[in-house]
C-alpha cells in the first residue's frame, strides 16, 4: 500500500495525450512537498523525468510535463510515441511517522 | 559524468545476510551535496526505499526494514554498502543504488541495478 496513489495502468494511441495522476494527502503533496516523476522502461533502471513538480532535466522532451494542485499531481504526455511505453512513478516526501521520501505504486503506460 | 554501479552476490540463502556495494565513479561521494540511497524492486512491483547515508555516516532507514538494515560508507574507496540480515524469499528483488540532492530531494542518478535472489 503506497502513500501516493497512482492508477495501475493507462493507455493511449500514438499521437494522443495521456495523463497519470498521483494522489497524496496533507502530509506529503498537500503539505507543499515537491513531486518528482520517473520513467522506467521494463528491464532498465528508472530515470528522472520531471523534478520539482514541473521541471524537465536536460534531454527530456517537452512532450512530458508535470503539474501539482492541492493533494495531487499529474504527469502529462502529449504526442504519444511507442518509446513512451514504460512504467511511471511519482515521488515526494511524507512527513508522517519518521518522515521520508515516498514513491507511488507506479503506472504502466501502454501505447496502443 | 558520475556513474553508480552495484555489485554483490546474485544468490543469497534464506536467513543469511545480503551484502551489496555501490561504487561511485566520476565524482566524489564526499562532496556533501548528495545523499546516497538504496532502493529495491521485487519483480513486477513498485519501488521501495531501503535507506540512505550521507558521506559523514549519518543514516536513515525505512522503518519496515530498520531492524535488519545497515548502510555504511567508505569514502576512501568512494563506495557505500548495504547489508540486509535474516533474508527471506520476500527480499528477492532488483536492488538499485541512487543519488539524492540534499537540497531538492529527488533521485537524479541511478545505478543499473542488480538482481538478488534469496533461495536455498
Amino acid at each position: 500500500h503506497s502513500v501516493l496513489t497512482q492508477p495501475p495502468s493507462v493507455s493511449g494511441a500514438p499521437g494522443q495525450k495521456v495523463t497519470i495522476s498521483c494522489t497524496g494527502s496533507n502530509t506529503n503533496i498537500g503539505a507543499g512537498y515537491d513531486v518528482h516523476w520517473y520513467q522506467q522502461v521494463p528491464g532498465t533502471a528508472p530515470i528522472l523525468l520531471i523534478h520539482d513538480n514541473n521541471n524537465r532535466p536536460s534531454g527530456v522532451p517537452d512532450r512530458f510535463s508535470g503539474s501539482k494542485s492541492g493533494t495531487s499531481a499529474s504527469l502529462a504526455i502529449t504526442g504519444l510515441q511507442a518509446e513512451d511505453e514504460a512504467d511511471y512513478y511519482c515521488q515526494s516526501y511524507d512527513s508522517s511517522q519518521s518522515g521520508d521520501w515516498v514513491f507511488g505504486g507506479g503506472t504502466r503506460l501502454t501505447v496502443l | 559524468q558520475v556513474q553508480l554501479q552495484e555489485s554483490g552476490p546474485g544468490l543469497v540463502k534464506p536467513s543469511q545476510t545480503l551484502s551489496l556495494t555501490c561504487s561511485v565513479s566520476g565524482g566524489s561521494i564526499s562532496s556533501g551535496s548528495y545523499y546516497w540511497s538504496w532502493i529495491r524492486q521485487p519483480a513486477g512491483k513498485g519501488l521501495e526505499l531501503i535507506g540512505r547515508i550521507f558521506y559523514s555516516g549519518s543514516t536513515k532507514y525505512n522503518p519496515s526494514l530498520k531492524s535488519r538494515v545497515t548502510i555504511s560508507v567508505d569514502t576512501s574507496k568512494n563506495q557505500f554498502s548495504l547489508k540486509l540480515s535474516s533474508v527471506t524469499a520476500a527480499d528477492t528483488a532488483v536492488y538499485y543504488c541512487a543519488r539524492v540532492d540534499v537540497s531538492f530531494w529527488y533521485f537524479d542518478l541511478w545505478g543499473r541495478g542488480t538482481m538478488v535472489t534469496v533461495s536455498s
